[in-house]
């Protein structure tokens, strides 16, 4: 069983500062990886895709992948109420003929952003 | 405007009962997936679909069932054999395996 493992938190960050937010997935052979928001009550919102080691930044978010040590990583700058949410890991499920067949989420991790 | 809608939006289901679950897209996505959520926990994927009149089981596929006889529309229907329903399902699609999937608003079933 393939396992994608995040800290449930609540994970509390005063605003203006950076929430740093990991995953570690089990998977050795996955090449994407994802991370979405979910506000309470509704469906998961994609925040951010990465496919290659290193980082990848998109305004106030940047992931990281570090796939030796099946690592990613989202850190959030500038972080605000707004961003109070759970933000789930999630990892595509490998195909062989490339890209992924679904995606096995980590169970979230709660953001508290106080003000 | 392009989206995934789900509906119902709440469902009730009776003991012995099979319900269907609509997900419908407009975006011309070929893949399409099904996934259930219980509360604190995160997704789990049920059956997937990457191209019309073709399907596979995910994760947690028994009690469920699918077809995917046009391209725009991916129904769920949850049977009288899958004892533990209550779960917030969701459906997603994306244009192909490459790229990012993204969500409906989701249905909340529950039991009578």
């Amino acid at each position: 069983q393939k396992e994608v493992e995040q800290n449930s938190g609540p994970l509390s960050v005063p605003e203006g500062a950076i929430a740093s937010l990991n995953c570690t997935y089990s998977d050795r052979v996955s090449q994407s990886f994802f991370w979405y928001r979910q506000y309470s009550g509704k469906s998961p919102e994609l925040i951010m895709s990465i496919y290659s080691n290193g980082d990848k930044e998109d305004g106030r978010f940047t992931a990281q992948l570090n796939k030796a040590s099946q690592y990613v990583s989202l850190l959030i700058r500038d972080s605000q109420p707004s961003d109070s949410a759970t933000y789930l890991c999630a990892v595509g499920i490998p195909y062989s003929g490339g890209g992924a067949d679904g995606l096995t989420f980590g169970k979230g991790t709660h953001l508290i952003i106080q003000p | 405007d392009g989206g995934i809608t789900q509906s119902p939006k709440y469902l009730f289901r009776k003991e012995g009962q099979n319900v269907t679950l609509s997900c419908e897209q407009n975006l011309n996505h070929d893949a399409m997936y099904w996934y259930r959520q219980d509360p604190g926990q995160g997704l789990r994927l049920i059956y997937y679909s990457q191209i019309v009149n073709d399907f596979q089981k995910g994760d947690i596929a028994e009690g469920y069932s699918v077809s995917r006889e046009k391209k725009e529309s991916f129904p769920l229907t949850v049977t009288s054999a899958q004892k533990n329903p209550t779960a917030f399902y969701l459906c997603a699609s994306s244009s192909d395996r490459e790229q990012p999937q993204h969500f409906g608003d989701g249905t909340r079933l529950s039991i009578l």
